[in-house]
């Protein structure tokens, strides 16, 4: 079974400044991970995804993450904050990359960014 | 192109009445389906997914139902809505790819 654990639901940023959204991950098998951003009222869009390659994965709008084994860890993160990046981000694990196995969602962070 | 359509967008319902909000594929054939709530700082929870035509599994016992009558359309269902069936319904398929998500339903029930 797999489970992710997103530590703070909510998050608040000066825009320029870094963001640092953790993930924590519990798997009996290798884990995939992903992470997810919603904009309010629509779907979730993919920024990123983990599949056993390289440990440092990069995304679309500047966001990058780092799989670390030996702390079960997935966080997100952005050198600079820009406004658009204001949103929920879900963290989640699956234990396949082929789509065909389900997603395990984390709670959601909420990413404020301060003019 | 691989798309997902998912309607209605919003939904105000009384309690009692039913439910029905469907998903349609386009794009791609066989794909998994499923069908997840998110409510209110609870995240996302898997209420059933689909491989086949047919062939529905429940992750919660629940108050909702789900079928899939063709390769690409997946159908959610109450027969009589209670309260907590409120949140944001999102439909979401995949096929060797990853997952692809509708742009949601929000239910509001009344």
């Amino acid at each position: 079974a797999q489970s992710v654990t997103q530590l703070g639901s909510h998050v608040s940023v000066s825009e320029g400044a870094l963001v640092l959204l953790r993930c924590n991950y519990s798997s009996s098998v290798p884990p995939y991970l992903f992470w997810y951003v919603q904009y309010p009222n629509q779907g979730l869009q993919l920024l990123l995804k983990y599949t056993s390659a390289a440990t440092l994965v990069k995304g679309i709008n500047g966001f990058e993450a780092e799989f670390k084994k030996s702390e079960t860890s997935f966080h997100l993160t952005k050198p600079s904050a820009h406004m658009s990046d204001a949103a929920e981000y879900f963290c989640a694990v699956s234990a396949s990359n082929f789509g065909n196995e389900k997603l395990t969602f984390g709670t959601g962070t909420r990413l404020t960014i301060i003019p | 192109s691989q798309t997902i359509h998912q309607w209605p967008a919003t939904l105000v319902q009384p309690v009692g009445s039913p439910l029905s909000l469907e998903c349609t594929v386009e794009g791609t054939s066989n794909p998994n389906l499923y069908w997840y709530r998110q409510a209110a700082g609870r995240g996302l929870q898997l209420l059933f997914y689909s491989v086949g035509i047919g062939q529905i599994s429940s992750e919660v016992p629940q108050n909702l139902s789900a079928s899939r009558p063709q390769d690409r359309q997946f159908i959610l269902s109450s027969k009589k809505l209670l309260l907590s069936d409120s949140g944001f319904y999102l439909c979401a398929w995949s096929a060797g790819g990853g997952y692809t998500f509708g742009s949601g339903t929000r239910l509001t029930v009344v």
